[in-house]
């Protein structure tokens, strides 16, 4: 079965603190993805990959940096969270193309305090 | 401008009984696909159902249909025989040729009563 999987589903930081959120895919995707969501917004995206080493800033990389240093592996960086970041957090993946849609994994709820 | 728009925060259903989700989009691409996302309060995004902008027909899948009117610019999402389980929050998502991005409407919380 194919996946997406997110490290942790519930996290608690501090203000300040440095903030490490993994994804890791099996699927061999070329695309991957980092969002939030909030209630009343949707899902608005933070960055995205499309190769390994390579990325894109997407609507709202303030404060938020990436890495993708091998193809399966997507991590999103709060380089010093703030409770403005408290968030549900999703990564995705996807093969090119516009017929292709996204799996999702099944998120982390962030908690800044 | 690229977007999508979801107008219905809210809906109820009653068991059994078919129900209407709405989506529209504004782009002037004309290579697109649309996709429906639900969302349990598990929080995982579950695909439904796809779209290409040159399908001559609407998509089916299962208890979903697409209804899909291009010059309308809609694409709402129809779930007949509502079951308990299809309470959820649904998103209606955009994508396109020149870009692997997917933009997503607000969506709308729908809640399935007995």
């Amino acid at each position: 079965d194919v996946k997406v999987t997110q490290s942790s589903r519930y996290l608690v930081k501090r203000t300040g603190e440095k903030v490490f959120l993994e994804c890791v895919q099996d699927m061999d995707h070329e695309n991957m993805f980092w969002y939030r969501q909030d209630p009343g917004l949707g899902l608005r995206l933070i960055y995205f990959s499309y190769d390994v080493k390579m990325k894109e800033k997407g609507d709202i990389p303030e404060g938020y940096s990436v890495s993708r240093e091998k193809k399966e592996r997507f991590s999103l960086i709060l380089e010093s969270a703030s409770t403005n970041q408290t968030s549900m957090y999703l990564c995705a993946s996807s093969l090119r193309g516009v017929v292709y849609g996204y799996t999702f994994g099944s998120g982390t709820r962030l908690t800044v305090v | 401008a690229q977007k999508i728009t979801q107008t219905q925060p809210g809906m109820f259903v009653q068991e059994k009984e078919a129900v209407t989700l709405d989506c529209t989009y504004d782009t002037s691409d004309p290579s697109y696909g649309l996709f429906w996302y639900k969302q349990p309060s598990s929080g995982e995004m579950i695909f439904l159902i796809y779209q290409g902008s040159y399908d001559q027909q609407n998509a089916t899948e299962g208890r979903y249909s697409l209804n899909f009117q291009k010059a309308r610019k809609s694409a709402n999402l129809v779930i007949s025989a509502s079951q308990l389980g299809d309470s959820a929050m649904y998103f209606c998502a955009m994508r396109f040729d020149n870009t692997d991005k997917l933009i997503f409407g607000t969506g709308t919380r729908l809640q399935v009563f007995p």
